[in-house]
């Protein structure tokens, strides 16, 4: 089975703060996502990759971070947390595209159980 | 925004009664997928459908697609009370390149009594 471990599942900071989330997938998954997820919004995607070393800003990156030093490694920062990044955190991996996964170049994504970080 | 939009955002159900969600979305799309939330934790995929099928099962689920429409429909027969969960669609557009991008709706929670 796909496993996706995220370092902790609740977690509370102060404003200030710097904040390390991390998350380990053990498929050999090329592509890593960070997602928020709110009441009323949905999850919002922060930050993804593709590849070690390579990253790229989703829908809502401002006051975040993330580094892939390893393939089954992938860490959200935040700098200095603020209230307004208090949320629950998921992060997912999927196969990659143009690689043959079942459906082809666009595979499901696999979800670790997230993390609710509370800023104060 | 979000591409994908559920309806209705809550059902409540009995335990045995089908239950049916629907997704609209708004651009072209490569394939559309169907997630499930219990409370507080990950996601989980149920789903997949591609833009060029219509309908599609996978035990008691059923997923129907109108790429004319642009909407799909997920369909739990029999439910039961651990069928309790968000539920979410999400849609990979055509042209967003290879980087395997989703973009997830708001989700329907179901409720199912026992």
């Amino acid at each position: 089975d796909v496993k996706v471990t995220q370092s902790s599942r609740y977690l509370v900071k102060r404003t200030g703060e710097k904040v390390f989330l991390e998350c380990v997938q053990d498929m050999d998954h090329e592509n890593m996502f960070w997602y928020r997820q709110d009441p009323g919004l949905g999850l919002r995607l922060i930050y993804f990759s593709y590849d070690v070393k390579m990253k790229e800003k989703g829908d809502i990156p401002e006051g975040y971070s993330v580094s892939r030093e390893k393939k089954e490694r992938f860490s959200l920062i935040l700098e200095s947390a603020s209230t307004n990044q208090t949320s629950m955190y998921l992060c997912a991996s999927s196969l990659g595209a143009g690689l043959a996964g079942r459906y082809g170049p666009y595979n499901e994504q696999f979800f670790g159980p997230g993390t609710r970080l509370t800023v104060l | 925004s979000q591409q994908g939009e559920e309806d209705p955002q809550a059902l409540s159900i009995q335990e045995g009664e089908n239950a049916t969600m629907n997704c609209s979305y708004k651009t072209s799309i490569n394939n559309l997928q169907w997630y499930r939330q219990n409370s507080g934790r990950g996601l989980v995929h149920l789903i997949l459908i591609r833009s060029n099928e219509r309908e599609k099962h996978s035990g008691r689920l059923r997923v129907t697609l109108d790429t004319s429409k642009k909407s799909s429909s997920l369909l739990i027969t029999a439910s039961r009370a651990a069928d309790t969960a968000s539920y979410f669609c999400a849609t990979y557009s055509k042209g967003s390149g290879n980087t395997g991008k989703l973009i997830f709706g708001q989700g329907t929670t179901l409720q199912v009594k026992p």
